[in-house]
């Protein structure tokens, strides 16, 4: 079994509606977990940072946390074009590297 | 607001050459790392690097490749004798800490062997 599972779509949204995406995780050492979004030919953009199970919001986004489940979302309400890019989760345990998902294409259809 | 930059942001090269790859981490972050991503594929972990040594490194990062901290800014990392799966995307991270604090990445170095 992956370490990070995450459909990598692709995933193509009417604009103005909420996007859902989503990661499931195999190590229960994980205890930090991100969403990262990355334009074509660029680097990952860190967009979300949580530690504890539950919901953190910050603008358009939310990303919420199951730990017992072993699962991890990220929503976008009110998605706009500009927010078509792949959207990576990543998760990091005790050990000093973080470990990304496969990353979920996402497009925003205007 | 500071960010890592990386040079070149392109670099052919011909099997069997080395080639360096630049990094400026943020100024008072203090652990670096290198990932690689294939096209199409997920990125992926090579190297960890704190206090002037290697932390952690994955399977990928064998003999041929070694990175080094020349200066108080630089942060490079060296392919000795590429090879045709070399060929990535190659993005540069630093963090203020260790402690599951988010990495901030570079926009990467796409390297073509031939």
């Amino acid at each position: 079994q992956k370490e990070v599972e995450q459909d990598p779509g692709p995933l193509s949204v009417p604009e103005g509606a909420i996007v859902s995406l989503n990661c499931t995780y195999s190590n229960s050492a994980f205890q930090y977990f991100m969403w990262y979004r990355q334009y074509s030919r660029k680097g990952p953009e860190l967009l979300m940072y949580t530690y504890s199970s539950g919901n953190k919001e910050d603008g358009r986004f939310t990303a919420q946390v199951d730990k017992s489940s072993k699962y991890i979302s990220l929503f976008i309400r009110d998605s706009q074009p500009s927010d078509s890019a792949t959207y990576l989760c990543a998760m990091w345990g005790r050990d000093d590297k973080i470990i990304f998902g496969k990353g979920t294409r996402l497009h925003i259809l205007p | 607001e500071p960010e890592v930059t990386q040079t070149p942001s392109h670099q052919v090269t011909q099997m069997g050459q080395e080639v360096i790859l630049r990094c400026v981490p943020i100024s008072n972050h203090l652990y670096f790392y290198w990932y690689r991503q294939i096209l199409g594929q997920k990125v992926e972990f090579l190297v960890s690097f704190y206090n002037n040594e290697i932390s952690e490194k994955s399977e990928i990062f064998d003999d041929q490749f070694s990175v080094e901290r020349p200066d108080g800014s630089n942060f490079t990392l060296k392919i000795r004798s590429t090879k045709l799966e070399d060929s990535a995307m190659y993005f540069c991270a630093s963090s203020p800490r260790t402690d599951g604090s988010p990495l901030h990445f570079g926009n990467g170095t796409r390297l073509t062997v031939t």
